[in-house]
């Protein structure tokens, strides 16, 4: 399979504390996503990192890639109650997305 | 702001019937992607299209078909709908300029078939 894999399947962080999320893949990319996805609704895109880019900021997000190990990380910084929601990491295949099967954050306040 | 709108939040209907999934977009993209979600599975590609009329087999089609007469038109069709094909549907567009784009998503179909 192509697709990506999300650590930890699921999270739990009090309000203020910082969540990491991982993915990882298996084949070479152009790009690689991350979306959210809150309960009951659609996927909203969150940044997207090229293969020749290393880190990637976006206001409380940082993204990081690293295509030797292909693996990309996922770092929301002073998390918020809002914040709780899946987060998928996809990666670009031909003219397709494989997406991962997400990691569940929960963020307590 | 792209608008992704899905015709139904919830369906119910039964095994053996024909399903419609309707699903238009706003934004005049080329590309139309239906998935499907599944807890613990993540979301799986059932069919997209890259124009008008066209369409192209994802990773799961079987039981599927789809169609797409109007470019922000694109339907999924479960032509004999069965009780494994419960699931969340979520339909997504995509512009088609140089290099990959994000993908932007409708708020889903959660589909029961009993």
């Amino acid at each position: 399979s192509q697709q990506g894999e999300e650590d930890p399947q699921a999270l739990s962080i009090q309000e203020g504390e910082n969540a990491t999320m991982n993915c990882s893949y298996k084949t070479s990319i152009n790009n690689l996503q991350w979306y959210r996805q809150n309960s009951g609704r659609g996927l909203v895109h969150l940044i997207l990192i090229r293969s020749n880019e290393r880190e990637k900021h976006s206001g409380r997000l940082r993204v990081t890639l690293d295509t030797s190990k292909k693996s990309s990380s996922l770092l929301i910084t002073a998390s918020r109650a809002a914040d709780t929601a899946s987060y998928f990491c996809a990666t670009e295949h031909g003219n397709k997305l494989v997406f991962g099967a997400g990691t569940i954050l929960r963020v307590k306040s | 702001d792209v608008k992704v709108t899905q015709s139904s939040r919830y369906l119910v209907k039964r095994t053996g019937e024909k399903v419609f999934l309707e699903c238009v977009q706003d934004m005049d993209h080329e590309n139309m992607f239906w998935y499907r979600q599944d807890p613990g599975l993540g979301l799986r590609l059932i069919y997209f299209s890259y124009d008008v009329k066209m369409k192209e087999k994802g990773d799961i089609p079987e039981g599927y078909s789809v169609s797409r007469e109007k470019k922000e038109r694109f339907s999924l069709i479960l032509e004999s709908a069965s009780t494994n094909q419960t699931s969340m549907y979520l339909c997504a567009s995509s512009p088609r300029t140089g290099g990959f784009q994000p993908q932007h998503f409708g708020d889903g179909t959660r589909l029961s078939i009993l």
